[in-house]
């Protein structure tokens, strides 16, 4: 199976900046998608990055504030706008696996928003 | 009515018996069904998939499925104090959205 690769790890930010997240596959990989899961909470899918076109978001979730790139099949980056200390959370990159509908998580980044 | 629910525990089971974990869902028409552990500070990890009625083995884990009561499980026997976690229970909703459950925190007692 696909390594993932994530940076940073973890992030202590300040309110009201910006963090980018970039989320790296060995091998090309058709469907990633960004998650987050709060803490103590369970996952929630953000958004499907697309390659070579615009991410899809859930509801919830606008571009403004999530922003995402796909550059190719190998990477993508998520970042998190103007964060307020709510944002803190683990956010995961995903990737499915061989068959369509499953799905490997990456490490994980810790952001803490203070 | 959430879409995918679980008993969030904990739940907690002496080493060497059957621990069993549960998670109903609501749309009728999904047709994967994941089963996820997460140890505290790690992202989760895939442990089984199930797609069709009945039970499926691997190893001491077994996943069961009832599409007709919108019901999965998972059994894992002889439990292992390495089983402690969480365990997420995700059902794919269509376009590849998976839906997660709360997640059940599971401690396997020495």
């Amino acid at each position: 199976s696909a390594v993932i690769s994530q940076k940073p790890s973890r992030d202590i930010c300040q309110r009201g900046t910006s963090l980018t997240i970039q989320c790296q596959v060995d091998s090309q990989v058709t469907m990633m998608f960004w998650y987050r899961q709060q803490p103590g909470q369970s996952l929630t899918l953000i958004a499907t990055a697309n390659q070579g076109s615009e991410a899809t978001y859930e509801s919830g979730f606008v571009i403004d504030k999530f922003p995402i790139s796909r550059p190719n099949l190998t990477f993508s980056t998520l970042t998190v706008s103007n964060m307020s200390p709510e944002d803190s959370s683990i956010y995961l990159c995903s990737l499915g696996g061989e068959y369509a509908d499953t799905q490997y998580f990456g490490p994980g980044t810790r952001l803490t928003v203070l | 009515q959430k879409e995918v629910e679980q008993n969030s525990g904990p739940l907690s089971v002496p080493e060497g018996a059957i621990a069993s974990l549960n998670c109903t869902y609501s749309d009728r028409v999904s047709q994967s069904f994941f089963w996820y552990r997460q140890y505290s500070g790690k992202s989760p990890e895939l442990i089984m998939s199930i797609y069709s009625n009945g039970d499926k083995e691997d190893g001491r884990f077994t996943a069961q499925l009832n599409k007709a009561s919108q019901y999965v499980s998972l059994l894992i026997r002889d439990s292992q104090p390495s089983d402690s976690a969480t365990y997420l229970c995700a059902v794919n909703m269509g376009a590849q959205k998976l839906v997660f459950g709360q997640g059940t925190r599971l401690t396997i007692n020495p």
